[in-house]
């Protein structure tokens, strides 16, 4: 059964950066069949796509966001992360990792990861 | 503002079909798929593409489209489907970039 789960520290400042890795376990982040993304979650809010990335690195971002996001993948490690500078407040929600199929007509993320808050505050 | 439409809060009596839709011009061109969200909880995905169910999914729920709008039905609605719904689609410009709706909370009662 493959498994998604986020870690990185709980809370960070205004103006700083975001780092969250994604370890997958379960299955390869090598398939060459599916994405890996990443969706937000502001406390009692809707869903935000984030982006996403190929296990070759090939990256797709959300255009609201696309200015601060990096995301990057790490074959060796089966595992992929999300960088977001210049924090603000408004950048504080839970942070999921997913896997993310695209194909012609459809996408939808059908592995998610628990979830884990972040929280930006001085 | 989302690409994706839906209503905010919808409420079915126990035993009974529900539709909750989505709303966008990408589902002219793309399938929706739907994720149900407890709170506390990560989304899950209940249906994609033309109407599939991921493994585990219970067969009363399913998914229809019809112009910009895609719908998501349960027949015969559980107490434990009460949940917020969310649907997402490639965005309208297409270019792999991905829309969510805003969400529906559904109250069973």
């Amino acid at each position: 059964q493959l498994q998604l789960q986020e870690s990185g520290p709980g809370l960070v400042k205004p103006s700083e950066t975001l780092s969250l890795p994604c370890t997958v376990s379960g299955g390869s982040i090598s398939s060459s069949s599916y994405y890996w993304g990443w969706i937000r979650q502001p406390p009692g809010k809707g869903l935000e796509w984030i982006g996403s990335i190929y296990y070759s690195g090939s990256t797709y971002y959300n255009p609201s966001l696309k200015s601060r996001v990096t995301i990057s993948v790490d074959t060796s490690k089966n595992q992929f992360s999300l960088k977001l500078t210049s924090v603000t407040a408004a950048d504080t929600a839970v942070y999921f990792c997913a896997r993310h199929s695209q194909w012609l007509v459809e996408d939808y993320f059908d592995y998610w990861g628990q979830g884990t808050l972040v929280t930006v505050s001085s | 503002s989302s690409e994706l439409t839906q209503d905010p809060a919808v409420s079915v009596a126990l035993g009974q079909t529900v539709r909750i839709t989505c709303q966008g011009d990408s589902l002219r061109s793309y399938y929706a798929s739907w994720y149900q969200q407890k709170p506390g909880q990560a989304p899950v995905l209940v249906i994609y593409g033309k109407n599939n169910r991921p493994s585990g999914i219970p067969d009363r729920f399913s998914g229809s489209s019809s112009g910009n709008t895609a719908s998501l039905t349960i027949t015969g609605a559980q107490a434990e489907d009460e949940a917020d719904y969310y649907c997402n689609s490639r965005g309208s410009s297409g270019n792999h970039l991905v829309v969510f709706g805003g969400g529906t909370k559904l109250t069973v009662l």
